[in-house]
């Protein structure tokens, strides 16, 4: 009954750190994603993965890569961190557009 | 213009309260719509789909304008635990796939 599991939970970084946020999904889901969530902002698209072995930009890419490790596994990576990219980021998945998604718990990024 | 616009809030209601809320989208190559949930520091969830018949789950019923462009949901007997953002999602297909969420309505029902 896991669904989408996300780690870590809350994090704060120094400007210029490193950090890569791990996320997993057990529901055989082709598609994962990235969004930021910012208050006033709405849900923001980072990067997607449409299928195991493609990864594609969203709306606000710079700053952030991403791997898909392999269908379960899709992870976020900020190679220099900024306190612009302090923010709530959520992981998710859906089968097909047709089904909506799933969303992990969140992880609560500050950058300082 | 947003492409997906809902109204803010904060709605109030009592208990026991009908509530609707609107959200209207600007293309109309926009193919299919959701109703997602969201409570504070929590992740969205979602409610349920909005097909173009219209469809109800317990309490919550969803409807969809093709012609005006909105989609709408009607809580009934509202309870304490409806407290919580609710989302609007569109997908359309033009210029490319996507998904656009709305900021969200903000809904408070009080006891």
């Amino acid at each position: 009954n896991a669904g989408v599991t996300q780690t870590p939970k809350f994090q704060v970084l120094k400007t210029g750190q490193s950090m890569t946020l791990q996320c997993a999904q057990d529901m055989n889901h082709n598609s994962m994603y990235w969004y930021r969530q910012d208050p006033g902002m709405g849900l923001r698209l980072i990067y997607y993965s449409a299928s195991e072995g493609t990864t594609d930009k969203g709306e606000v890419p710079n700053g952030y890569n991403v791997s898909r490790l392999n269908k379960r596994e899709f992870s976020l990576r900020l190679e220099s961190a900024a306190p612009s990219q302090t923010s709530v980021y959520f992981c998710a998945s859906r089968y097909t557009a047709d089904y909506g998604y799933t969303f992990g718990s969140g992880t609560r990024l500050t950058v300082v | 213009r947003k492409e997906v616009e809902q109204d803010p809030g904060p709605f109030n209601v009592p208990e026991g309260a009908t509530v609707a809320f609107n959200c209207t989208y600007s293309n109309s190559a926009s193919q299919s719509f959701f109703w997602y949930r969201q409570d504070c520091r929590k992740e969205p969830k979602l409610l349920m789909s909005v097909y173009s018949s219209g469809n109800e789950d317990g309490r919550f019923t969803a409807q969809l304008n093709r012609a005006s462009q909105y989609i709408s949901l009607l809580i009934r007997d509202s309870k304490l635990s409806d407290s919580a953002t609710y989302l609007c999602v569109v997908n359309r297909q033009t210029g490319g796939f996507k998904t656009i969420f709305g900021a969200g309505t903000r809904l408070f029902v009080k006891a």
